[in-house]
Order: structure tokens, then C-alpha cells, then sequence
């Protein structure tokens, strides 16, 4: 089945370390996203690319990085540099325009900094 | 700034009818979306409207009125694994989706 696929599910961290969440898609969009879901607040965008070996920063991209060097994958990383990193992150993928298109989540990973 | 404003958290009864506003305030319209969550998991998709008037799809309906800077979404019906939170969002002149915090609905028996 098609769909998008985020690893790992659950992470947790010590501070100053780097990881890296995975995301892979097989429903051939050319966009994809990272969000940000903390409590009692939207979902804040990280990172966003339209094409491979393109991306954009979003609203909150301080203390993160992210690569497209494939279609199909969007990692992201979670530098030390990011203060407050504690929280549910998710990928998403779409068709390029948000006009009708919709938007296809992951599952989601759960980054928690011990 | 850019404004999406919704209820923190509605309770209605298995069976019954729920309706959760979604006033917003953007730099531009292009659209707005309901999207559905569970806890824990990922949003999925619900409804878009981006003319005035209602949308209906099964059990769930989507209102907007653009003039008024505002929508809901209406249950019907009421399940209990309609227990989510229902998020609602816009797409601004840029094309970006700006999100409100979401509504948590609880279903009693």
C-alpha cells in the first residue's frame, strides 16, 4: 500500500546529541514536510521541499537540518543546537499545491531528551 | 499575525450532533481544511472548502463563510471512535498552511 513511513516511532535523546528521524514515501509526491506537534499549539512548520535537492525553511527551522537528495526521503535531523527539541514530529507529503491538494501524514516520531 | 482560533475541547454524547467552529484571521484565503487525530497518531484528511457553503461527505459536513472569516465542522451522529482532536486549517495568500491548535472532542456513552 502506499503511504509514508516514519522511523523510529519513539526516540529519546541525551542533550548535545545529533539524531536523525526518517521518512520515506512510495505515493510518488514531489513535497514533502516536517512538522512540529507540541500540546495546545498547532502544528509549527520545520522544513518543507517542493523538488529533489531543493528545500525550504519554515517557520521554526532553528536547531534543525533536513536533506532531499531522493524523491522518496526527507530525513531530518535534530542538532544539539535546538533547545527545546522534546516533542511529536511529523512527515507529510503532497502533491505540490496546497490548493486542493491534501496532505498525507506518517505516524509520527516521539523525540524525548533525557 | 496570522490567527487560527478554535475550541481547546468539546464533550457530546454517543448518538448526538457536535459542531466545532474554526474562525480564522490570514494574510489571504485559499482554502481551509478539517483534519482528523487520533491520540497519538497522525492527522488524516476530512474535508477542504474553499467557497462558500456547506460540504457534505457521509456523516461529517463542512461549513465556510469567507466574509465572516469562519467554518465549522459538523458531526452527526456521534460514535465513539469520533473520541479525536479535529484540527483546522488555512491556506494563506503563499500557499502556506497555517493550523489551528485543535479541538479535543470527547464522546460520552
Amino acid at each position: 500500500d502506499g503511504g509514508i513511513t516514519q522511523s523510529p516511532k519513539y526516540l529519546f535523546r541525551k542533550e548535545g546529541q545529533n539524531v536523525t528521524l526518517s521518512c520515506e514515501q512510495n505515493l510518488n509526491h514531489d513535497a514533502m514536510y516536517w512538522y512540529r506537534q507540541d500540546p495546545g499549539q498547532g502544528l509549527r512548520l520545520i522544513y518543507y521541499s517542493q523538488i529533489v535537492n531543493d528545500f525550504q525553511k519554515g517557520d521554526i527551522a532553528e536547531g534543525y537540518s533536513v536533506s532531499r537528495e531522493k524523491k522518496e526521503s526527507f530525513p531530518l535531523t535534530v542538532t544539539s543546537a535546538q533547545k527545546n527539541p522534546t516533542a511529536f514530529y511529523l512527515c507529510a507529503s503532497s502533491i505540490p499545491s496546497l490548493v486542493t491538494g491534501e496532505l498525507f501524514f506518517g505516524e509520527g516520531s516521539r523525540l524525548t531528551v533525557l | 499575525g496570522q490567527n487560527i482560533d478554535q475550541p481547546t475541547e468539546m464533550t457530546a454524547t454517543e448518538g448526538a450532533i457536535v459542531q466545532i467552529n474554526c474562525t480564522y484571521q490570514t494574510s489571504g484565503f485559499n482554502g481551509l481544511f478539517w483534519y482528523q487525530q487520533h491520540a497519538g497518531e497522525a492527522p488524516t484528511f476530512l474535508s477542504y472548502n474553499v467557497l462558500d457553503g456547506l460540504e457534505e461527505k457521509g456523516r461529517f459536513s463542512s461549513f465556510l463563510s469567507r466574509s465572516k472569516g469562519y467554518s465549522y465542522l459538523l458531526l452527526k451522529e456521534l460514535q465513539m471512535k469520533d473520541s479525536a482532536s479535529y484540527l483546522c486549517a488555512v491556506t494563506d495568500s503563499n500557499y502556506q498552511l497555517i493550523w489551528g491548535a485543535g479541538t479535543k472532542l470527547i464522546i460520552k456513552p
